[in-house]
């Protein structure tokens, strides 16, 4: 059974950094693109960066570029996405998500609120 | 920036046949997925590449798309399909891009 958990969501304030990290099992992570999406309260989905199996090519959301970045570590199952410069904008609840050209399983998401 | 525009609701009656209609420039070119989200949970994916079902995915969700418009079409409407749908594609590239969602009330 596909798996994907993600933890790392906290309050921040504006101007802070975050990293948050997605566990993976049930399938060949190392085989897969990733992807993070986004949902901020009330609103719809926002795709925000997808990486490639091996992570040497990188997607990102002009909203975020520059200032997140996604990476994995194969040898651990695991998806990172390295947040700073947070605004309040930012705040969300952040899905990863298996899959390039589209998404098919996605995690339960974990809750980042930017705010002072 | 690409996008992709669908309707804010359609309301149905129990049985009554829904559409969610999903329109984009590349969609003549590129493929249409949609995700189901009920209240408080992750979406789920119930269409892939335009009219393909997931395995578990009732045969009364199907999907369609001609043009710059995709169709995801609820046959019989239940209780139970009460959610936002959201279509996704890409651009010209790789990057992903969401509708804005459209809330399905049945009732």
């Amino acid at each position: 059974e596909v798996q994907l958990v993600e933890s790392g969501g906290a309050l921040v304030q504006p101007g802070g950094s975050l990293r948050l990290s997605c566990a993976a099992s049930g399938f060949t992570f190392n085989k897969y693109w990733m992807t993070w999406v986004r949902q901020a309260p009330g609103k719809g989905l926002e795709w925000v960066a997808t990486i490639k199996e091996e992570g040497s090519e990188k997607y990102y959301v002009d909203s975020v570029k520059g200032r997140f970045t996604a990476s994995r570590d194969n040898a651990k199952n695991s998806l990172f996405l390295e947040m700073n410069s947070l605004r309040g904008d930012d705040t969300a609840v952040y899905y990863c998500a298996r899959g390039m050209r589209y998404p098919d399983y996605w995690g339960q998401g974990t809750l980042v609120t930017v705010s002072s | 920036s690409y996008e992709l525009t669908q309707p804010p609701s359609v309301s149905v009656s129990p049985g009554q046949t829904a559409r969610i209609t999903c329109s984009g420039d590349a969609l003549p070119k590129k493929y249409a997925y949609w995700y189901q989200q009920k209240s408080g949970q992750a979406p789920v994916l119930v269409i892939y590449e335009d009219s393909k079902r997931p395995s578990g995915i009732p045969e009364r969700v199907s999907g369609s798309s001609s043009g710059t418009m995709a169709t995801l079409t609820i046959s019989g409407a239940q209780v139970e399909d009460e959610a936002d749908y959201y279509c996704y594609s890409s651009d010209s590239g790789i990057n992903g891009v969401f509708g804005g969602g459209t809330k399905l009330t049945v009732l």
